[in-house]
């Protein structure tokens, strides 16, 4: 089946440096990938969604100068918190489609990266 | 707008009892509807899926759903739970422009 990794799995940093998280799909080419923030004990909110050499397009409300989102190839994409504060830790679970269906275009979803700001 | 509705935030039920997990949904188009589970600090995994093919739809680890056009559901089912089954569980629709819209989720507690 197909697979999508995320690295790192977890990091904590201080407050006002970047972070970045990289989203890998492994054994499929991943046109569309998407960025989710989950909170504790809350549902995943999509941050945005981002295809292969065009830029990210992002969901109301999310800053795109502090989430910044590369997806320079199709089994790459990442994440960077720029100037990262506290309210930023949280749960960042990427995920990928290979776009493949007309209709219908399955994500797979990656394990996931805690980010803890101190 | 493609929204899910999840009623119950935390259901408990005892180790060999029916898991019902309550999801209805709100789409103009015809919906293509997911079940995911997920563990403590892990991602999602896919549980099962309605894309317009059967109603009534098996998933993994034994749990299944329906999907109810006139009353806009789609319930997850089991007959017996255990133990390993407490987890978070989210019901997603699928928009018209691929994105998945999560609903809020429901907390899954097996009493001994």
């Amino acid at each position: 089946g197909a697979v999508v990794s995320q690295h790192p799995s977890w990091v904590i940093c201080k407050s006002g440096t970047s972070v970045k998280i990289e989203c890998r799909s492994l054994d499929f080419q991943a046109t569309t990938m998407f960025w989710y923030r989950q909170f504790p004990k809350q549902s995943l909110m999509l941050m945005a969604t981002s295809n292969e050499g065009s830029k990210a397009t992002y969901e109301q409300g999310v800053e795109k100068d502090k989430f910044l989102i590369n997806h320079a190839s199709l089994t790459l994409s990442t994440l960077t918190v720029t100037s990262a504060h506290p309210e930023d830790s949280s749960f960042y679970i990427c995920s990928a489609s290979s776009g493949t269906s007309r209709s219908y275009n399955e994500q797979f979803f990656g394990p996931g990266t805690r980010l803890t700001v101190l | 707008a493609q929204s899910v509705t999840q009623l119950g935030s935390h259901v408990s039920v005892s180790e060999g009892a029916l898991v019902l997990l309550r999801c209805n949904y709100s789409s103009s188009v015809p919906p293509y509807l997911f079940w995911y589970v997920q563990y403590p600090n892990q991602g999602l995994q896919l549980l099962l899926k309605y894309t317009s093919a059967a109603t009534l739809v098996k998933g993994i680890n034994g749990f299944e759903a329906e999907f109810k056009k006139s009353e806009t559901s789609f319930h997850l089912t089991k007959p017996s739970a255990h133990m390993s089954d407490a987890a978070e569980y989210f019901c997603a629709v699928k928009t018209s422009y691929d994105k998945v819209i999560f609903g809020p989720g429901t907390s899954l507690s097996v009493i001994p």
